[in-house]
């Protein structure tokens, strides 16, 4: 079975600190896509972040940016200059049974201190 | 551009009930997919539909069971509830499997209690 594991169940930072967010995951496909998705406290689920998984560059999106790691099948999350706004569950999310079909990690909640 | 709708947002129900939650796709995508999340998890797949038939299904019994209409909104039926229903019901719409980017839409959620 596919597996994602996130390691972390919470962390916290300071306002304007980096912070960086763990996942692990278990396949055997070699074209993939790994997803990083964003759950506020408004509960209302949004993409953070891809990686196509052929890609060697990590892939960059304002401040966050992922370390993609395939031979390890390790994805973390990097979050630079933290805002108040990142308070968050972060889920680590790998398709499963197609690229719409994903498994989430347990989740990371993330705390933004002022 | 219009995005996922869900309805209800809460309700309570007791044990043997069934349960309905609709679910409206964001416009231009005609794939919908449903997530059950309990508290302090991660959402977990229970099954997709594309073109009103169901297309991949998660490790869910058939008591949950779903509809997709033309219109390509979608509804979750439970039957025969039980209490490990209880849980976040997340609806999420996407470009055709296989088509996309494979960025899932997330509605707001439906939080079903089961007393």
């Amino acid at each position: 079975a596919q597996t994602v594991t996130q390691s972390q169940p919470e962390m916290s930072v300071q306002e304007a600190e980096t912070v960086t967010l763990s996942c692990t995951y278990d396949t055997s496909e070699s074209n993939y896509y790994l997803f990083w998705y964003k759950q506020p406290p408004s509960r209302q689920m949004i993409l953070v972040i891809r990686q196509e998984a052929y890609k060697q560059q990590n892939a960059t999106e304002n401040r966050f940016s992922v370390n993609f790691q395939k031979a390890a099948k390790s994805f973390s999350l990097k979050i630079s200059d933290s805002q108040l706004g990142d308070t968050a569950m972060y889920f680590c999310a790998f398709p499963n049974f197609g690229n719409e079909k994903l498994t989430f990690g347990t989740g990371t909640r993330l705390t933004i201190i002022p | 551009e219009t995005g996922v709708t869900q309805s209800p947002t809460h309700l309570i129900k007791t044990r043997g009930q069934q349960v309905t939650l609709r679910c409206s796709s964001q416009s231009g995508h005609n794939t919908v997919s449903w997530y059950q999340q309990a508290l302090g998890q991660g959402p977990q797949f229970i099954f997709q539909y594309y073109r009103e038939e169901e297309n991949g299904r998660g490790n869910f019994p058939p008591r949950f069971s779903g509809l997709q209409f033309p219109n390509y909104s979608s509804e979750l039926n439970v039957n025969a509830l039980e209490l490990d229903d209880s849980a976040l019901y997340l609806c999420a719409s996407s470009s055709p499997p296989g088509q996309g980017t494979g960025e899932l839409f997330f509605g707001e959620g439906s939080r079903l209690t089961v007393l």
